[in-house]
């Protein structure tokens, strides 16, 4: 079984600073690994995914997440902030083969608010 | 449709009633999920279908939960005798079943149990 451990339920930036979300898993094998974000009111969209190859992987909005098996972490990260970024992000993770609970395993999520 | 479509986006309902909420997949996926989001929580798995397996339905919280999945299709997610702690958005998601594809969320259904 993965599991998703999220940093931080609230994380606070002024607007154009740098944004870094935090994102450990935990898996018996290799895990697909996934950030999503949801603003106000709507569903969950996808931000990036990371499945194989390039360990840093770029996603819609300016956003990144690098790969990091050493560390079994999945850090999500956006060079300047904007104040449309403020909304709930998720980070997720999914084993190669195998369904049910284990398919798509989602943190606790982490509310980014963005100072003026 | 382009997307996961769920309806209805709003149910108040009274203790004790039931519900039923509804999610019509993007065309051609396979696996379709339901999740509960509470206020302050992640989200919680509640039941899976892929294909034309018996479904995954490991993450209910009671018996009072059931869902079906007709012709590979849509899907209905029941909840009997309804409790104000079923009060939460309930999301649906589909994917085409291989998991390095990630999934797609309907908006969600807000349910309120008064």
């Amino acid at each position: 079984a993965q599991s998703v451990t999220q940093l931080g339920s609230h994380v606070s930036v002024s607007e154009g600073a740098l944004v870094l979300l935090r994102c450990n898993y935990s898996s018996s094998v290799p895990p697909y690994l996934f950030w999503y974000v949801q603003y106000p009111n709507q569903g969950l969209q996808l931000l990036l995914k990371y499945t194989t190859g390039a360990t840093l992987v770029k996603g819609i909005n300016g956003f990144e997440a690098e790969f990091k098996k050493s560390e079994t972490s999945f850090h999500l990260t956006k060079p300047s902030a904007h104040m449309s970024d403020a909304a709930e992000y998720f980070c997720a993770v999914s084993l190669p083969r195998g369904g049910g609970a284990d398919g798509l395993t989602f943190g606790k999520g982490t509310h980014l608010i963005i100072q003026p | 449709g382009a997307g996961v479509s769920q309806s209805p986006s709003n149910k108040v309902t009274e203790k004790g009633k039931d519900v039923e909420l509804r999610c019509d997949p993007i065309s051609g996926h396979t696996a379709l999920y339901w999740y509960r989001q509470s206020l302050g929580q992640g989200l919680e798995f509640l039941i899976y279908f892929q294909g034309n397996s018996a479904p995954d339905k490991s993450g209910l919280p009671s018996d009072r939960f059931s869902a079906e999945r007709t012709g590979g299709s849509v899907s209905t997610l029941t909840i009997q005798r309804t409790q104000q702690e079923d009060s939460a958005v309930y999301l649906c998601a589909s994917s085409l079943g291989r998991f390095d594809q990630g999934a797609f969320f309907g908006q969600g259904t807000r349910l309120t149990v008064v």
